[in-house]
């Protein structure tokens, strides 16, 4: 079955610290990737995305995410955290194409940020 | 455009009573798609549409929900009969089709928190 897992739940970087947040998942052949950020409340903003290509893709707000093949993970980076980082992170995949229909999440990963 | 809009922001609801969410989707998008959030979860996939049809649905969509998009444009998700178990963030997206090979990305609306009491 497609499935991503983020093994991390909760994680609690100091700022300015650097970040990796884990994201592996299981699918039949090289989905899509994603990584979506939630503030509390709210809806999900995309970070970043990996369709085919270079596998170090470069998103907004200082993210930045490697693509491994061998290793079915896309992990998601910052090399120095801010306070306004504080929420919630969702690896997502969907299959390529034309149904593109069923996006499909990781549980999330809670990132607090302390002073 | 203003991005994906959802309608109401918060509902709180008596459980039994029937509920209506709409979401508004960026006009150019052919394809609406509702995914469920509880607290601690991911989006967990509900259903979407490419135009007015309705091209897949989730198992989690029981018999009390259903959706529909009557003229392509905005779409309707309605529990009836609402349990404590539906309390959830509702979350609304959209996305151009295109050929296998394209990918245009999913826009996100803020959601309808749902809580049934």
């Amino acid at each position: 079955a497609q499935s991503v897992t983020q093994p991390d739940i909760h994680i609690t970087v100091s700022e300015g610290a650097s970040l990796e947040l884990r994201c592996n998942y299981s699918y039949g052949a090289t989905p899509y990737l994603f990584w979506y950020v939630q503030s509390p409340g709210q809806g999900l903003q995309l970070l970043l995305k990996y369709f085919s290509g270079d596998t170090l893709v470069q998103g907004i707000k200082g993210f930045e995410a490697e693509f491994k093949r061998s290793q079915s993970s896309f992990n998601l980076r910052k090399p120095s955290v801010h306070w306004s980082d504080a929420a919630e992170y969702f690896c997502a995949v969907v299959g390529r194409g034309g149904s593109q229909g069923n996006l499909i999440f990781g549980k999330g990963t809670k990132l607090s940020v302390k002073p | 455009d203003t991005g994906v809009s959802q309608d109401p922001r918060h509902k709180i609801t008596k459980r039994g009573q029937n509920v209506t969410f709409r979401c508004d989707p960026i006009s150019e998008h052919n394809r609406l798609y509702w995914y469920r959030q509880t607290l601690g979860q991911g989006p967990e996939f509900l259903t979407y549409f490419q135009n007015e049809a309705q091209l897949e649905k989730s198992r989690l969509l029981s018999d009390r929900f259903s959706a529909e998009r009557p003229k392509g444009s905005f779409s309707t998700l309605e529990i009836q009969r609402t349990e404590q178990g539906d309390s959830a963030m509702y979350l609304c997206a959209s996305s151009l089709s295109g050929p296998p090979t394209s990918f245009y990305g999913y826009t996100f609306g803020s959601g309808t928190r749902l809580t049934v009491v």
